[in-house]
């Protein structure tokens, strides 16, 4: 079975530019969840969605950052304009049923370095 | 004070013996607790999940939980080198809630 999906792998881009990350879920999965990884930070939670409705986003940093689902078998990070501090590793996870005991499962993850 | 805290180490431990990992929690009305691991470079994936107070064995991994206390160990046997890597403590925060708070991992080493 496929596992959650990414892409990119890798996104180097310039101060200024959009950026968009895109996530595949589990399919059957209702749940889905964007982190972001960096060494002063840890694992940050940016928001979730249950059943492609967002549920969460106080973790989102600003305006600068924005997230969809269009249907349950797809969701996008964009970050417009991006910044050299956004640069970190970014994690989508979904999980089967939207109850607090449900493990998450991750994607393998988009390193994105803003130069 | 942080919402979840582990030791970061890194924590060196010899082949065969057992490694111990810690985590404590702030929010009392938490109800899940997980365990992951991460290898450099490498996504989170589960070890252990544990709601219940006591212990819980898959293996050689052993999770404990102390609501009492809000504190959450890892306790890993017969350590092998393959163990090594970071170890990710999360807690379910807000009642009902699906929103899990990680803490900053605890970097394993075992030595052979």
């Amino acid at each position: 079975d496929a596992g959650v999906i990414q892409s990119p792998r890798h996104e180097v881009t310039e101060m200024g530019q959009e950026v968009t990350l895109r996530c595949k879920p589990i399919s059957g999965h209702n749940s889905l969840f964007w982190y972001r990884q960096t060494m002063m930070r840890g694992l940050e939670l940016l928001i979730y969605f249950n059943n492609n409705v967002p549920i969460d986003d106080s973790g989102m940093p600003e305006d600068r950052f924005s997230a969809k689902m269009p249907n349950a078998s797809f969701s996008t990070l964009k970050i417009q304009p991006s910044e050299p501090r956004d640069s970190a590793v970014y994690f989508c996870a979904s999980s089967p049923r939207g109850f607090p005991t449900d493990t998450q499962y991750f994607g393998p993850g988009t390193r994105l370095t803003v130069l | 004070q942080k919402e979840v805290e582990q030791n970061s180490g890194p924590l060196s431990v010899p082949e065969g013996a057992i490694a111990s990992l810690n985590c404590t929690y702030s929010d009392r009305v938490s109800q899940s607790f997980f365990w992951y691991r991460q290898y450099s470079g490498k996504s989170p994936e589960l070890i252990m999940s544990i709601y219940s107070n006591g212990d819980k064995e898959d293996g050689r991994f052993t999770a404990q939980l102390n609501k009492a206390s809000q504190y959450v160990s890892l306790l890993i046997r017969d350590s092998q080198p393959s163990d090594s890597a970071t170890y990710l403590c999360a807690v379910n925060i807000g009642q009902g809630a699906q929103k899990l708070v990680f803490g900053q991992g605890t970097r394993l080493t075992i030595n052979p």
